[in-house]
């Protein structure tokens, strides 16, 4: 059953903390998305790879977040330090190499659940 | 630039169909998708169009797009409780050789029975 994995599923920190999610793509998948979805900015795109390599992360706080791919098997997204206005549900979402058709399909994991006190 | 605009909440009677709509400005995006998510998960690709296409018909689901006004609709027929949930349009911008997945805000639907 291929799905993502993302760890941990809820984490709860206190503000100057460093924060590392984790996120296993599909076997065989080379792209990687990290998305973050709060009530008032609703899904918002992070930063994506594509065979490891950073394509975009215009969207992605540069102070405080970073954004890697250490390997084919592991994307990682972390913030230090972290701020309350960080907690959300941070998704991961991986796609299968893009074919001549152009069709980009994604498949999220279950989230992380952000909570930064 | 990229922008994808949705209302935010529909509530309808279970059996009634259900229509979402969705703005997007990109044109050079190749395919346009329609994903649910329900409590607790994460998104999961409901359908989606290609852009040379005026409507995809799927099971319950019908999709139309208006690419002139850059309009898209996602129709569910006969709406169920089970169909209670976030839909989220998304557009994909080409640049270069990439392609990124915008999405909308997102739309809740409510089916009352």
């Amino acid at each position: 059953d291929a799905r993502v994995t993302q760890t941990p599923r809820h984490k709860v920190t206190e503000m100057g903390q460093e924060v590392t999610m984790r996120c296993q793509p599909i076997l065989g998948h080379n792209t990687v998305f990290w998305y973050r979805q709060t009530m008032m900015q609703g899904l918002e795109l992070l930063a994506y790879f594509r065979n490891r390599a950073p394509l975009d992360d215009s969207g992605m706080p540069k102070d405080r977040f970073s954004a890697e791919m250490p390997d084919a098997t592991l994307a990682t997204l972390k913030i230090q330090p972290s701020e309350p206005r960080d907690s959300a549900v941070y998704f991961c979402a991986s796609g299968p190499p893009v074919g001549p058709a152009m069709n980009t399909e994604a498949f999220f994991g279950q989230g992380t659940r952000l909570t930064v006190v | 630039g990229e922008d994808v605009e949705q209302s935010l909440f529909l509530s309808v009677r279970e059996g009634d169909s259900s229509v979402i709509n969705c703005t997007y400005t990109d044109s050079s995006s190749t395919y346009l998708y329609w994903y649910k998510q329900e409590p607790g998960a994460g998104l999961q690709l409901l359908t989606y169009i290609f852009s040379n296409m005026d409507m995809k018909q799927d099971q319950r689901l019908t999709v139309l797009l208006n690419k002139k006004d850059k309009h898209l609709s996602l129709r569910i027929a006969d709406t169920q409780t089970g169909d209670s949930a976030i839909y989220f349009c998304a557009e994909s911008p080409r640049m270069d050789s990439s392609y990124k997945l915008i999405f909308g805000s997102g739309t809740r639907l409510l089916v009352r029975p």
